[in-house]
């Protein structure tokens, strides 16, 4: 089955330990991307790839990192998390991305609640 | 830079009532424009898409037609069921700046309720 899968779906915490939120595809995508959805803000774009070892900043990067070493896994890195990270955490995959491509609908994983105390 | 600024909610409709969420956007570019749809505890999910001007896009009877004129692309349905409870975004992808990406930029969000 298509999918995106991410782990873990549930995550309490507390403040400044590391922690890593997992993200695989399996459909050869060469896009991928994390958002976080907060009440009131919809989703916001904190790092995207376009392929691998090519990744880019999106709209509220401060705070987490990524890296794209194989093309299925995109993991999300919180080194020093603070209570302000806790949100709903997607990621989300497409083919490609182009001018007027028919190739960059994005597919969802299920999202992982992260709670910093 | 780009926006999506979609009509707040939420939006309280009896069933087979005509739904209209209403959006909006600022691009640079050429972008294309979708609705996506978030089901209780769920991901997000594609409902529709357009990727240029005077394109519709459609699906399970919903519709938006990409209006460059007046840079919208409002979602309509003639009849909505109570199964059509969610979440409705809007958003669109354009190429970003000079780097030659593409970034992602998603509204609010807009709550719908549907009642038996």
């Amino acid at each position: 089955e298509a999918q995106v899968t991410q782990n873990p779906r549930y995550l309490i915490t507390v403040t400044g330990k590391k922690l890593t939120v997992t993200c695989s595809q399996n459909m050869n995508h060469e896009y991928m991307s994390w958002y976080r959805q907060d009440p009131g803000l919809g989703l916001r774009q904190i790092y995207y790839s376009m392929n691998v070892e090519v990744t880019d900043k999106g709209d509220v990067p401060e705070g987490y990192k990524v890296s794209r070493k194989e093309k299925r896994n995109f993991p999300l890195i919180l080194e020093s998390p603070s209570p302000n990270q806790t949100s709903l955490y997607f990621c989300a995959s497409s083919i490609k991305t182009g001018f007027r491509s028919s190739t960059d609908t994005q597919y969802f994983g299920p999202g992982t609640r992260l709670t910093v105390l | 830079g780009d926006s999506v600024t979609q009509m707040e909610g939420p939006v309280t409709l009896s069933e087979e009532a005509f739904l209209t969420i209403n959006c909006t956007y600022t691009a640079t570019g050429y972008p294309s424009l979708f609705w996506y749809v978030q089901y209780p505890g769920e991901g997000l999910q594609l409902l529709l898409k357009a990727t240029k001007a005077d394109d519709k896009g459609s699906n399970k009877g919903f519709e938006a037609t990409y209006r460059k004129e007046t840079t919208s692309f409002h979602l309509e349905k003639g009849s909505v069921q109570v199964s059509d409870s969610a979440v409705y975004f809007c958003a669109l992808s354009d190429l970003s700046g000079t780097s030659g990406t593409y970034k992602y930029i998603f509204g609010t969000g807009t709550r719908l309720k549907v009642l038996a």
